[in-house]
């Protein structure tokens, strides 16, 4: 089983100041990793996923995440934030089942909030 | 191109009250989630298909819920009788078959007296 843990339920920011949404995962196979933001009142948007390759991994509106293998972190970072950047931020892990699909396990979230 | 699509966007109904909730999935995927957020518990996967065939639904929390796919581009989710405690957000996503990446739709927002 796979499990994710957002170590900051709030993160107050200043407009352009940098910001980092840490995430660490627990899992016991390979598995590959997600972030997916939720503005007020809507649905998760793919922010950025890794699934191999480079540990960098860049995605939308200019924030990119670390894998780190042994760490079993993906923290999210974005080196100037803007006030439309306050929403919800999920990490999420996905392994392959037994039924040969891919399920995610999401953490708690992490709510940005982008003070001007 | 249209994303997964969810109806209705809101829905307040009476405890005791049927309810159901709709799912158009992204032409071409084969997999299809149901997932239900709340303060309390976040989000938690509820039932997935694929092919149209449910494959997990442990997540389901009662036998009031039920779901179905009757063919690849609709699915619903119904509860009944609905309680307070089934309020909350639920949202469906898609994927194809063999691909890690799930997209999801809007959500429904339910809630129950």
């Amino acid at each position: 089983a796979q499990s994710v843990t957002q170590l900051d339920s709030q993160v107050p920011v200043f407009e352009e100041a940098p910001v980092e949404l840490r995430c660490n995962y627990s899992s016991s196979v390979s598995v590959y990793l997600f972030w997916y933001v939720q503005y007020p009142n809507q649905g998760l948007q793919l922010l950025l996923k890794y699934l191999s390759g480079s540990t960098l991994v860049k995605g939308i509106n200019g924030f990119e995440a670390e894998f780190n293998k042994s760490q079993t972190s993906f923290h999210l970072r974005k080196p100037s934030v803007h006030i439309s950047d306050t929403a919800e931020y999920f990490c999420a892990v996905s392994a392959l089942s037994g039924a040969g699909s891919y399920q995610l396990t999401f953490g708690k979230g992490t709510k940005l909030s982008v003070i001007p | 191109d249209a994303g997964v699509i969810q109806s209705p966007r809101h829905e307040v109904t009476e405890m005791g009250q049927e309810v159901t909730l709709r799912c158009k999935p992204i032409s071409g995927h084969n997999s299809l989630f149901w997932y239900r957020q709340t303060m309390m518990r976040g989000l938690e996967l509820l039932i997935y298909f694929n092919n149209n065939v449910p494959i997990d639904d442990s997540g389901m929390p009662e036998d009031r819920f039920s779901a179905k796919m009757p063919n690849a581009s609709f699915s619903t989710l119904k509860i009944q009788p609905s309680e307070p405690r089934d309020s909350a957000v639920y949202f469906c996503a898609s994927s194809p078959l063999v691909s890690a990446t799930q997209y999801f739709g809007p959500g429904t927002r339910l809630t129950v007296l």
